[in-house]
């Protein structure tokens, strides 16, 4: 049962355009949201998170938008440079106050290339 | 501040030996989890320490794997016996505050475990 899927494994697009990364969910309960990047032989990056009480976080270039009631979240970078060339993933977590636990359930990720 | 660290980065084992990862997650964080990543897909958490108390591990394999928090610091994870089907990357996470959802898990660089 796969909870969080992001269902393009690879975007390419041209520096200094927008790149426009997608990420959908089943779970309502979920209520945090993140989006890892991670490069080759390195452990995945935190990059920018929302809470569901939010539409929209900015961060410099990174901004993500979420949709509750169409249980879609996406990532957009503008402009786009060759350096965000990496595999974006999407995680949602639903904070359990009975277990104590905070499981994070990643998406397979997005193979990013942005073309100089 | 020095980052989560683990090793051996890369190990290449026969099937039906054992091997063992090690982690020292950031300094003062409480919380460490262990995940697993297999080729193509997205991060799956296999066990998560509040101190040195395992608060998850319905997803751990237990007739195989294992896992150690000695004094709520540095974490090891064994697995006796290998097969071929544990051939991933195990990567260690760990983060400050456990009770919200909003607590960032930072990621370790991971070790890329071949099972021959």
């Amino acid at each position: 049962d796969q909870q969080v899927k992001q269902n393009s494994p690879s975007l390419s697009v041209q520096e200094g355009r927008i790149s426009i990364l997608n990420c959908d969910y089943t779970n309502s309960m979920f209520d945090y949201f993140l989006w890892y990047k991670k490069y080759p032989a390195e452990g995945p990056t935190f990059l920018i998170s929302i809470s569901s009480i939010k539409d929209k976080n900015e961060d410099g270039r990174f901004t993500v938008f979420l949709n509750k009631s169409a249980k879609h979240l996406s990532l957009h970078i503008v402009p786009s440079q060759p350096g965000d060339s990496a595999v974006y993933f999407c995680a949602a977590s639903a904070f359990d106050y009975g277990g104590a636990t905070n499981k994070l359930i990643f998406g397979t990720g997005t193979l990013l290339a942005v073309q100089p | 501040e020095a980052g989560v660290a683990q090793s051996p980065r890369y190990k290449i084992i026969e099937k039906r030996q054992s091997v063992a990862f090690w982690c020292n997650p950031i300094s003062g964080h409480a919380t460490l989890y262990w995940y697993q990543q297999i080729l193509g897909q997205g991060p799956k958490l296999l066990i998560q320490f509040q101190n040195n108390g395992v608060v998850d591990d319905s997803q751990l394999p237990k007739d195989r794997f294992s896992a150690e928090r000695l004094k709520g610091v540095d974490s090891t994870l064994k697995i006796q016996p290998a097969k071929l089907e544990d051939s991933a990357v195990y990567l260690c996470a760990s983060s400050l505050l456990l009770r919200a959802s909003t607590d960032t898990q930072y990621f370790g660089p991971g070790t890329r475990l071949t099972v021959l």
